[in-house]
């Protein structure tokens, strides 16, 4: 059973370009996390989501970011018009219920340059 | 409001000695409590987590941590120190409503020969 993977491992990309980070959850886990790391600190909750659903968003920035879990497909966080403060590592996290303990994968680097 | 407190974010031991890392809570309601490992560059891997009943929860790697309420703390030990325990670790709690984890900013463990 694979982990959840996370794509790609490593981004860069200039600012004001588009950044889209991909989530594949393990097998069988219908809810999705995502979470942004920023150097030397811990992580902090952007948004969960269940198939085609979001159910909190109450840590996404109001502009410029968006999440979705279709009802195919990975999750995508998509980030319009990227800036310097942007640059982080932003991981993915599912699990096959809440508060069971978040399987998390691997992580997306991403660098605005 | 939730929140995690985790003391010290460097903690430095000799191989062989006992590893306590420090996690204080803040909950209005029973909280469920997690121990997470960070190696570099990769993702979070879960330890242990305390959701009810036995106070004294076991994990993996010989990883063990205590709730006590009273105290609202659920630190971390391990008995003897290995080499392979260099990593950052990460406490992190969440209430049976929400669905989020809020972590703590971390504590980086090093381990002396």
């Amino acid at each position: 059973n694979a982990g959840v993977m996370q794509n790609p491992r490593h981004l860069v990309r200039r600012r004001g370009q588009e950044a889209r980070l991909r989530c594949s959850p393990m097998k069988g886990h219908s809810h999705v996390y995502w979470y942004r790391q920023l150097p030397e600190e811990g992580l902090k909750f952007m948004v969960y989501l269940q198939k085609e659903n979001i159910i909190d968003e109450s840590g996404m920035p109001k502009e410029r970011f968006s999440a979705e879990f279709p009802k195919e497909g990975p999750s995508i966080l998509r980030i319009q018009q990227v800036v310097r403060g942007d640059s982080a590592a932003y991981f993915c996290a599912s699990s096959p219920r809440r508060d069971d303990g978040y399987t998390f994968g691997s992580g997306t680097r991403l660098t605005v340059v | 409001a939730q929140s995690v407190t985790q003391l010290g974010s460097h903690v430095s031991v000799s191989e062989g000695a006992l590893v306590l890392l420090r996690c204080n809570y803040s909950s209005s309601v029973p909280p469920y409590l997690f121990w997470y490992v960070q190696y570099p560059n990769q993702g979070l891997q879960l330890l242990l987590k305390y959701t009810t009943g036995a106070t004294l929860v076991k994990g993996i790697n010989g990883f063990e941590a205590e709730f006590k309420k009273s105290e609202t703390s659920f630190h971390l030990t391990k008995p003897s120190a290995h080499m392979s325990d260099a990593a950052e670790y990460f406490c992190a709690v969440s209430d049976s409503l929400a669905n989020k984890l809020i972590f703590g900013s971390g504590t980086r463990l090093l381990v002396r020969p």
